[in-house]
């Protein structure tokens, strides 16, 4: 059966990074894309971007820009995202998802900034 | 870029009624739209893509329809398990944004 197994949660200060994993399983990894959403406190769905996992190839929101990285490591079906210069805005569930309008979701890693 | 707005923001109905949520886009995206259900402390849940395509296990009280910049999911029977915020998502090409989300609870 398809998963998608996110790493724990991340406690981290202002100015740090965090990098999330999302693991793949029961399909064959490379022929799905990989989107990044997130959700902070009480907010709605936002998307931060999108993986191409066949050729690196990546999307991703205008308000992300220089502070996201996404990247695959196909040898153990896993995706990541790093955030860098995190602030407490940051503070949100991150959620990785296989795709775009599919059902497979990850659990979700809740990533907490303060000082 | 492309911005989808969700009318109405919450709603309130009771058990047995029909209820309508409707997604526009400010420009056509085709039928590349899904609706996503989150209820609380859960992870969303996909419902319809391709605008109108059921989700294997989804009931059926559940339809999406439109095309092009204005869409619609319906609840034809809203049950005390649909109680949950609903949010649509464009997927033609990035960014691939979701609308601000519909929430939904009982009278």
């Amino acid at each position: 059966q398809v998963q998608l197994v996110q790493s724990a949660t991340e406690v981290k200060k202002p100015g740090a990074s965090v990098k999330v994993s999302c693991k793949a399983s029961g399909y064959t990894f490379t022929n799905y894309g990989v989107s990044w959403v997130r959700q902070a406190p009480g907010q709605g769905l936002e998307w931060m971007g999108w993986i191409n996992t066949y050729n690196d190839y990546t999307n991703q929101a205008q308000k992300f820009q220089g502070r996201l990285t996404m990247t695959t490591d196909t040898s153990t079906s896993t995706a990541f995202m790093e955030l860098r210069n995190l602030t407490s805005d940051d503070t949100a569930v991150y959620y990785c998802a296989r795709d775009l309008g599919d059902p497979y979701w990850g659990q979700g890693t809740l990533v907490t900034v303060s000082s | 870029d492309i911005q989808m707005t969700q009318s109405p923001s919450s709603l309130s109905a009771s058990v047995g009624d029909r209820v309508t949520i409707t997604c526009r886009a400010s420009q056509d995206i085709a039928n590349y739209l899904a609706w996503y259900q989150q209820k609380p402390g859960k992870v969303p849940k996909l419902l319809i893509d391709a605008a109108s395509t059921l989700q294997s296990g989804v009931p059926s009280r559940f339809s999406g329809g439109g095309s092009g910049t204005d869409f619609t999911l319906t609840i034809s029977s809203l049950q005390p398990e649909d109680v949950a915020t609903y949010y649509c998502q464009k997927y033609n090409s990035a960014p691939f944004t979701f609308g601000p989300g519909t929430k939904v609870d009982l009278k």
